[in-house]
């Protein structure tokens, strides 16, 4: 099976910090996406970035980006300038037919 | 834009009895709808994909009688929970695809939490 790992169950981070959650993931296509969707106590799925596999150049989103290794079959997201409105799961996940999700990271960002 | 409503949001029902959640993409049209479950603290778990017009593809291990889902629309999808039981509690989420500058990518209802008693 085609997987997306999220090796941190939970983090936390100081309120105006830097945080990095990690995503690997498997495929054999060559062409795909490849997201970070947030989900907050509300529980509405909200997309955080989006990376088109093809592009070499890593997404950014104002206080979010990705390092996006496709060798390594790696899809990092760093948060910036970390805010109490982060507190959240944050999913990874790579498209295909159909969303493959990883497990989710409990990010708390403290005051 | 890119918008997909969930209704009810919050549904309590007695075992036994039927459950209808609508899933409409207010913005566009969806040519495919996703529904997935999802448990406290865990990840959304696939359920069914459907197409307008077509049947449902169901995952491995999910009750097509007991889940009914139609795509009658390229607006509207619903999942029935037919004589649900408390096994069946859960966060139900649909998302819908096929907007066309957002190749790839799925947009998620806010989603609708059964409670059955």
């Amino acid at each position: 099976a085609q997987t997306v790992t999220q090796s941190q169950p939970e983090m936390s981070v100081q309120e105006a910090e830097t945080v990095t959650l990690s995503c690997t993931y498997d495929t054999s296509e060559n062409n795909y996406y490849l997201f970070w969707y947030k989900q907050p106590p509300s529980r509405q799925m909200i997309l955080v970035i989006r990376q088109e596999a093809y592009k070499q150049q890593n997404a950014t989103e104002n206080r979010f980006s990705v390092n996006f290794q496709k060798a390594a079959k790696s899809f990092s997201l760093k948060i910036s300038d970390s805010q109490l409105g982060d507190t959240a799961m944050y999913f990874c996940a790579r498209s295909g037919s159909r969303l493959t999700f990883g497990e989710g990271t409990q990010l708390t960002v403290n005051p | 834009g890119a918008v997909v409503s969930q209704h009810p949001s919050w549904v309590i029902c007695k075992s036994g009895t039927s459950v209808k959640i609508e899933c409409r993409s207010l913005d566009f049209q969806a040519t495919t709808m996703f529904w997935y479950r999802q448990f406290p603290k865990q990840s959304l778990m696939l359920m069914a994909t459907s197409n307008e017009g077509s049947k449902a593809t169901y995952e491995q291990g999910v009750e097509k009688d007991k889940f009914l889902i139609n795509h009658a629309s390229l607006t509207l999808s619903t999942l029935t929970v037919t004589s649900a039981h408390p096994e069946d509690s859960s966060f139900y989420i649909c998302s819908a695809g096929g907007e066309t500058r957002r190749v790839g990518e799925q947009f998620f209802g806010p989603g609708t939490r059964l409670t059955v008693l």
